[in-house]
Formats: structure tokens, sequence, C-alpha cells
């Protein structure tokens, strides 16, 4: 089993829906929970970082930590054609210095159409 | 501000030709790092550089080397390449402290055959 699980989808959406992306682990170490949007050949870029548990948000975009479950999310309102990307969680054990390692999911590839 | 950039874009090599990629960012960052992805495999970590002067074995090491040349190079050299390296390779850098974002370049598309 990895260490971190992440449906790879596609998943197809029509435009204006809430969009659900989520990603398990197993680690219990991981502090750091992070989430990147990597559009077509291009390379992956941070959309959302959170520490612990709890939520985040930031405008259209809703981050979610549960540790108890081991369960992160990402929630999309009012989705776009442009939002349509791969999505990767990543997440960390922390650790000072530059020895800093995350551990990425597969990626889910979202489709959203108008 | 580039960020980080990589070259080349693409590049086709034939089995067991040598072929070095190059990254550099200009953030002034500590830390930098080598990816490669694969259809269903997520993002790999190769090998990274914590800081200039170190380097160090990420998941998938075998079949690459590589040179932290200075604070904002950090280049990826594939020996004798083999079919099993075709991918996308990415680079990417963080500041090093205190932070966890990492930057990612643009990609090297690699085939080899």
């Amino acid at each position: 089993q990895k260490e971190v699980e992440q449906d790879p989808g596609p998943l197809s959406v029509p435009e204006g829906a809430i969009v659900s992306l989520n990603c398990t682990y197993s680690n219990s170490a991981f502090q750091y929970f992070m989430w990147y949007r990597q559009y077509s050949r291009k390379g992956p870029e941070l959309l959302m970082y959170t520490y612990s548990s709890g939520n985040k948000e930031d405008g259209r975009f809703t981050a979610q930590v549960d540790k108890s479950s081991k369960y992160i999310s990402l929630f999309i309102r009012d989705s776009q054609p442009s939002d349509s990307a791969t999505y990767l969680c990543a997440m960390s054990g922390g650790g000072s210095g530059g020895s800093y390692i995350p551990t990425f999911g597969r990626g889910t590839s979202l489709i959203v159409h108008p | 501000n580039a960020g980080v950039t990589q070259t080349p874009k693409f590049q086709v090599l034939k089995t067991g030709q040598s072929m070095t990629l190059q990254c550099a960012q200009d953030m002034n960052h500590n830390s930098m790092y080598w990816y490669r992805q694969d259809p269903g495999m997520g993002l790999r970590l190769i090998y990274y550089s914590a800081s200039e002067g170190t380097t160090d074995k990420g998941e998938v090491p075998n079949g690459y080397n590589v040179s932290r040349l200075n604070k904002r190079e950090f280049s990826l050299r594939l020996e004798s390449a083999a079919p099993s390296q075709t991918s996308v390779y990415f680079c990417a850098s963080r500041r090093g402290t205190e932070t966890y974002e990492q930057y990612f370049g643009p990609g090297t598309r690699l085939t080899v055959t």
C-alpha cells in the first residue's frame, strides 16, 4: 500500500458544480498538507497549503484535513472549465533545514465541461 | 524573475546514449529536487540537494547522477539511457527555511528508443 492514495479519475463535472477531491494516507507523522494543480504539459503549481487539522479557504477553494481519519480534501466551488487540470496532493512530516521531502499522490484528473 | 527553468524541453535519445538535463532557479532557494513523472505513478523523487554542496538519493536514483553546480543550478545526468527512463522530468526548488512550498519548472519530455 502506498503511503498516499489518490483516485486518478478522471472526474468529469458540469460547469458550476462543487468538486470534491480527496487523498488518504497512512503515515500519522504527516503534518503539512498541500494541493498542487498541474495543467496539461506544465509543471505543478502550489494551490493550497495547510498545517495539521482543520480547514483553509482561498476564494473558490477550500482545503480540509482530518488527521483522525487520515483524510484530506480539496473542494472547488462554482467550478469553471479553466479548473480542468490534474490535482496532486502532497504531504510531509515536517523537519528543519533543507531536507524536506514531500510524498505525492498520483493525482486526480478533473474535467469541467461547459 | 524566471523562477525555475529547464533545458531542453524535449529530447529523444537512443538506448545507451548519455545526456544532461539542466535546471536553474533565480529565487535564491537553498534546496533543489529532480522528479520524474510517469502515467499512473505520480511524481517520484530521483535526487535532491538540500543545500549547495550536498546531494542525496531519492526514491528512484538508479541510472542517474546529479551535480549541484552552484546555488542556482542542479543538473541531472543519464550516463547510459534506457527505454525505462522515458518520462517527463521536473526540477523543483524550495527556499529551505520555514516553508514547504516547492516551485516546479516546466519539465523536460524525454523519450529513449
